[in-house]
């Protein structure tokens, strides 16, 4: 079965620093993967997508991701943090290729420090 | 343009008694998605809707709970009878079509004491 790893349950980092959030996934072939941004109260918001292509991603708020397949790892990036980016963000990956069937990692909680 | 809708908010229950959660996905969207998310973990699929049919219910477990979506637009997901364990925040989703993004309301808090 496909399963989706975020080791880092809480991360901490000052506002103005570079953020980095790990995810892993356990599946021979590539899925399709995703992050999500859940903040308190409030819907996931889709940050962004890999499908195929190039392995570097953007996304919205200035998120980026990068694939590499030979780490099995699609770890999410920010050059400098706002304190507006705490919230918890979920790693997902659909096997199917559809973006219908997702699995979600168990999150990350991102804290910012003034 | 609005986004997914889901009432109530919150909800406070106590055990076997049964409770209705209400979705209204973006308009026009045909694929919806019901996903139980308990504290600390991520959201698990529970049953995805296409249109008015039931296209994966595999993880509801449907001596309890039980979902439809009548004209195959609004949604409600009911349980009953409830249990401690379904203590969660429960999403619903929506997508333009099958295989296309899906986005996320609010979610229905749900206690069970």
């Amino acid at each position: 079965a496909q399963s989706v790893t975020q080791p880092d349950i809480h991360i901490t980092v000052s506002e103005g620093a570079s953020l980095e959030l790990r995810c892993n996934y356990s599946y021979g072939a590539t899925p399709y993967l995703f992050w999500y941004v859940q903040s308190p109260g409030q819907g996931l918001q889709l940050l962004l997508k890999y499908f195929s292509g190039d392995t570097l991603v953007q996304g919205i708020k200035g998120f980026e991701a990068e694939f590499k397949r030979s780490q099995s790892s699609f770890n999410l990036r920010k050059p400098s943090v706002h304190w507006s980016d705490a919230a918890e963000y979920f790693c997902a990956v659909d096997k199917t290729g559809t973006a219908s069937k997702l699995t979600f990692g168990t999150g990350t909680r991102l804290q910012v420090t003034l | 343009e609005a986004g997914v809708a889901q009432s109530p908010r919150y909800k406070i229950i106590e055990k076997r008694q049964s409770v209705a959660f209400w979705c209204n996905p973006i308009s026009g969207h045909a694929t919806l998605y019901w996903y139980q998310q308990i504290l600390g973990q991520g959201p698990k699929l529970l049953i995805q809707f296409q249109n008015n049919g039931v296209v994966d219910d595999s993880q509801l477990p449907k001596d309890r709970f039980s979902a439809e979506r009548l004209k195959g637009v609004d949604s409600t997901l009911k349980i009953q009878p409830a249990k401690l364990e379904d203590s969660a925040v429960y999403l619903c989703a929506s997508s333009l079509m099958y295989q296309e993004t899906q986005y996320f309301g609010p979610g229905t808090r749900l206690l069970v004491l």
